[in-house]
């Protein structure tokens, strides 16, 4: 089956490390989104990318780091920058068709203690 | 810039009682729009679209009208179920550069027994 899988769905971290979340599909898409998600909000876009090898910030992108070093796959680095870490972080994809949605990946809550 | 707006919730509804939630956006040009629904705990998945002005979308019993006039999504179902419980989110895409989709802030749905 196709889809995104985000691993691992609950991570915990101490103040100041770095955390890396990870995102993968198989759907063959081109263009891979980062968000955030906070109690009772909205989506915030953190960063996307249409391409391999390019990425661009997206709303809130301080404190985050990505890399697209493969089609598959769009990891999110959490650095120790980001004054509110925790938080619940969805992954998406979509083809670059004009009208296609987003599909979502099942998300890491992430709690930074 | 684009934005969407959503009737807040929380939303409480008896099973088998008739549900719309509101939305409107404001959009330069012609957007697609979403429906997409939340499960506690997991990430978003796609309800129904319109990319047309007077499209309807429609699946699972929900519906949904793209109305050009009146800039509105409202979703709409019949008979609610206490499955049906979840976040409702109204989102749009506008094309033109990257897929950037705009979304609402939600609406919790509760469907009681």
């Amino acid at each position: 089956d196709g889809g995104i899988t985000q691993s691992p769905k609950y991570l915990f971290r101490k103040e100041g490390q770095n955390v890396t979340l990870s995102c993968e599909q198989n759907l063959n898409h081109d263009a891979m989104y980062w968000y955030r998600q906070d109690p009772g909000q909205g989506l915030r876009l953190i960063y996307y990318s249409q391409i391999v090898n390019d990425f661009q910030k997206g709303d809130i992108a301080e404190g985050y780091s990505v890399s697209r070093e493969k089609k598959e796959s769009f990891p999110l680095t959490v650095t120790s920058a980001q004054k509110n870490p925790t938080a619940f972080y969805l992954c998406a994809s979509s083809s670059r068709d004009e009208d296609d949605e987003q599909y979502f990946g099942p998300g890491t809550r992430l709690t930074v203690t | 810039g684009n934005s969407v707006t959503q009737m807040e919730g929380p939303v409480t509804l008896s099973e088998e009682a008739f549900l719309t939630i509101n939305c409107t956006y404001t959009a330069t040009g012609y957007p697609s729009l979403f429906w997409y629904v939340q499960y506690p705990g997991e990430g978003l998945q796609l309800l129904l679209k319109a990319t047309k002005a007077d499209d309807k979308g429609s699946n699972k019993g929900f519906e949904a009208t793209y109305r050009k006039e009146t800039t509105s999504f409202h979703l709409e179902k019949g008979s609610v179920q206490v499955s049906d419980s979840a976040v409702y989110f109204c989102a749009l895409l506008n094309s033109g550069g990257y897929q950037k989709v705009t979304f609402g802030t939600g609406t919790k749905l509760q469907v009681i027994p």
